[in-house]
């Protein structure tokens, strides 16, 4: 069975500031790709990023990045420069064997001023 | 954006109504997808298909059934509601290395 999980069910940060999201996950497939969505009060699913399990290189898309690593099957998304507009849920999603997406709880992150 | 549109955006019915929501996509992927999202739960699978009229169940299937009878429709129902299918619906598109795409999502409410 795949599995995720985001152990951190709210999160908070200053403006400006970097702050770091954990996602675990599990599968048996060798080939596979991980997602970190985030969800806006307006309830819209947004991609931030994404990474091929194949490629040793961690993603980056402007102030977003992840921290992937493959034996431990850890998954973190950093945010730098923190704006207001931050403040969403973000999930951590799997996509391994099937083409079903199996994604994890969520983490509500909240941005102070 | 990817063009997915989920009708109706919101609906109340009454516990023991059959209720369909549908998912119609402009993109021709090949993959779809009904989703619900709670408060706690992240989103789970309902359902999902790989092709027209090609279904599989996801993890909470019980009390839902799909149809797929063109590339572009993915039609949820619910046979008789429960106020336990209360809850936000998504449906979702992807393609064989792609990410999955949203819609806007439709909140359901069974009183």
């Amino acid at each position: 069975a795949q599995t995720v999980t985001q152990s951190q069910p709210e999160m908070s940060v200053q403006e400006a500031e970097t702050v770091t999201l954990s996602c675990t996950y599990d599968t048996s497939e060798s080939d596979y790709y991980l997602f970190w969505y985030k969800q806006p009060p307006s309830r819209q699913m947004i991609l931030v990023i994404r990474q091929e399990a194949y490629k040793q290189q961690n993603a980056t898309e402007n102030r977003f990045s992840v921290n992937f690593q493959k034996a431990a099957k850890s998954f973190s998304l950093k945010i730098s420069d923190s704006q207001l507009g931050d403040a969403a849920m973000y999930f951590c999603a799997l996509r391994a064997g099937t083409y079903k997406y199996i994604f994890g709880t969520g983490t509500r992150l909240k941005v102070l001023a | 954006d990817a063009g997915i549109t989920q009708s109706p955006r919101h609906k109340v019915t009454e516990t023991g109504t059959p209720v369909t929501l549908r998912c119609h996509q402009t993109e021709n992927h090949r993959y779809m997808y009904w989703y619900r999202q709670d408060p706690g739960h992240g989103l789970r699978l309902i359902h999902y298909s790989y092709g027209v009229k090609d279904t599989d169940k996801g993890e909470v299937s019980d009390g839902y059934s799909v149809s797929r009878s063109k590339t572009e429709d993915f039609l949820l129902t619910l046979e008789s509601a429960t106020s336990s299918q209360t809850s936000v619906y998504f449906c979702a598109i992807s393609e064989e290395s792609s990410e999955a795409f949203f819609g806007q999502g439709t909140r359901l409410t069974v009183v």
